[in-house]
């Protein structure tokens, strides 16, 4: 079945330093990827997407992700991290089909970021 | 307008009540979701509407009821709720639906804390 998996629950980063968030997806063909970000008692952001073309991508707030087949892995970066930066972060993959399309979310890594 | 509101904020309901989420968009999306996020868990899926129409259920109990009035709005009716139901739970909404909804991705509300006592 389609899905993703988020190796690392929590992850401490100092402020100012890079961060990697790990995801791994299980699926034969290109899938749909996104990186969410949910602070606490929030709804959930996009920072970015992934469906085809540039395996790089640039979301908001300073993220970016590259798309690795060869790895199947959707890794989202930051070269400097800010203390707004800690939250719950989320990968996920859309599956599409004709009933209808359904979003489904890894397990999350929770990023706490030391001053 | 780029926001999916949801209404009420914060909800406490006992065992024995009735009691409605709303959720409303003016993006023009006709596809509109709810997820069920419990404490430290990521959101799963309950219901997809698609063009106003139920077009999943993730085989949830009956006492969760949807409804989708118009392609702007979303609702969820509570009914014997448990404790175990206590939950965030979040509503989204897409652009399309089919294969260019990878293009868009989904837009969430910031959702409804529920608490049953």
């Amino acid at each position: 079945a389609q899905s993703v998996t988020q190796p690392d629950i929590h992850i401490t980063v100092s402020e100012g330093a890079s961060l990697e968030l790990r995801c791994n997806y299980s699926y034969g063909a290109t899938p749909y990827l996104f990186w969410y970000v949910q602070s606490p008692g929030q709804g959930l952001q996009l920072l970015l997407k992934y469906f085809s073309g540039d395996t790089l991508v640039q979301g908001i707030k300073g993220f970016e992700a590259e798309f690795k087949r060869s790895q199947s892995s959707f890794n989202l970066r930051k070269p400097s991290v800010h203390w707004s930066d800690a939250a719950e972060y989320f990968c996920a993959t859309l599956r599409i089909k004709a009933a209808g399309n359904k979003l489904t979310f890894g397990g999350g890594t929770r990023v706490l970021v030391k001053p | 307008d780029t926001e999916v509101t949801q209404t009420p904020k914060h909800l406490v309901m006992g065992m024995t009540n009735k009691k409605s989420l709303k959720c409303e968009q003016h993006m023009g999306h006709r596809a509109m979701y709810w997820y069920k996020q419990k404490a430290k868990k990521p959101p799963e899926l309950m219901f997809v509407y698609s063009y106003e129409k139920l077009s999943i259920n993730e085989s949830v109990p009956s006492r969760f009821s949807p409804e989708c009035p118009n392609s702007s709005l979303l609702n969820l009716h509570l009914h014997a709720l448990q404790p175990e139901d206590s939950a965030l739970y979040l509503c989204a909404s897409s652009q399309v639906t089919g294969p260019t909804v990878g293009v868009y991705g989904y837009t969430f509300g910031s959702g409804t804390r529920l608490t049953v006592v």
